[in-house]
């Protein structure tokens, strides 16, 4: 089975421009995370949906935004870049539940000069 | 606010030696654990997942415990190769309402094996 898809892989913006993060849960999954890894840091939890609601937010700027559409895809839009913003961004999809196990995609590296 | 700690934060070892790495959380009342490799620059790898009933986890040359009532786990590798080189991360959920159980990870160990 397709594990989860994330696009684009690799993302260089300048400061200021705006960028879209694309994630694809495994079928039938209906929950995704988002997390951000900055360098030599461990994931931090930035959202989550549920059933295409907004379920909970981490530590996301207020420059950033996500959805999750009909079809459970889910996508973080990212306005006025900083610098900071430079990291690893992985979105996770779960078959609702406590017990879930969360499978990751391997990321959208994203750069901003 | 749940916390996890690993140690320790950087492992050198020689290849086919047995090793285990630690993983502590400061609240007992998890549902799952779940143990993650990741190499440099890449994604995370999903290795182990322990529910909060389990006391072990194997796949391979991995094997994982989990102790709730000691905020403990560990995760035990046994004759390292090169290629086990990587970092690997503990992860416990935190449930905050409406279905939301987003990962709290600990800072990783990284390990190097030495051929």
């Amino acid at each position: 089975a397709a594990g989860v898809i994330q696009s684009p892989r690799h993302l260089i913006k300048e400061k200021r421009e705006t960028a879209t993060l694309k994630c694809y849960p495994i079928s039938r999954h209906d929950t995704v995370y988002w997390y951000q890894q900055g360098p030599g840091q461990d994931p931090q939890f930035l959202i989550s949906f549920y059933e295409k609601m907004q379920s909970d937010k981490g530590s996301i700027p207020d420059r950033f935004s996500a959805q999750q559409f009909s079809d459970y895809h889910s996508e973080l839009n990212m306005s006025s870049l900083e610098l900071g913003d430079s990291a690893l961004y992985f979105c996770a999809s779960v078959s609702v539940g406590p017990g879930g196990e969360q499978f990751f995609g391997p990321g959208t590296r994203l750069t901003v000069l | 606010k749940q916390e996890v700690t690993q140690i320790p934060a950087a492992l050198s070892v020689p290849e086919g030696e047995n090793l285990v790495l630690n993983c502590s959380f400061t609240d007992s009342a998890i549902y799952n654990l779940q143990w993650f490799r990741q190499d440099p620059g890449k994604g995370l790898t999903s290795l182990l997942l322990i529910q909060s009933s389990q006391r072990e986890q194997t796949s391979g040359r991995l094997n994982a415990s989990l102790d709730k009532s000691s905020g403990r786990s560990t995760l035990y590798i046994a004759a390292s190769q090169p290629g086990d080189s990587a970092t690997y991360l503990c992860a416990v959920p935190s449930y905050s309402g409406a279905g939301s159980y987003q990962l709290t990870f600990g800072k990783g160990t990284k390990l190097s094996v030495i051929p």
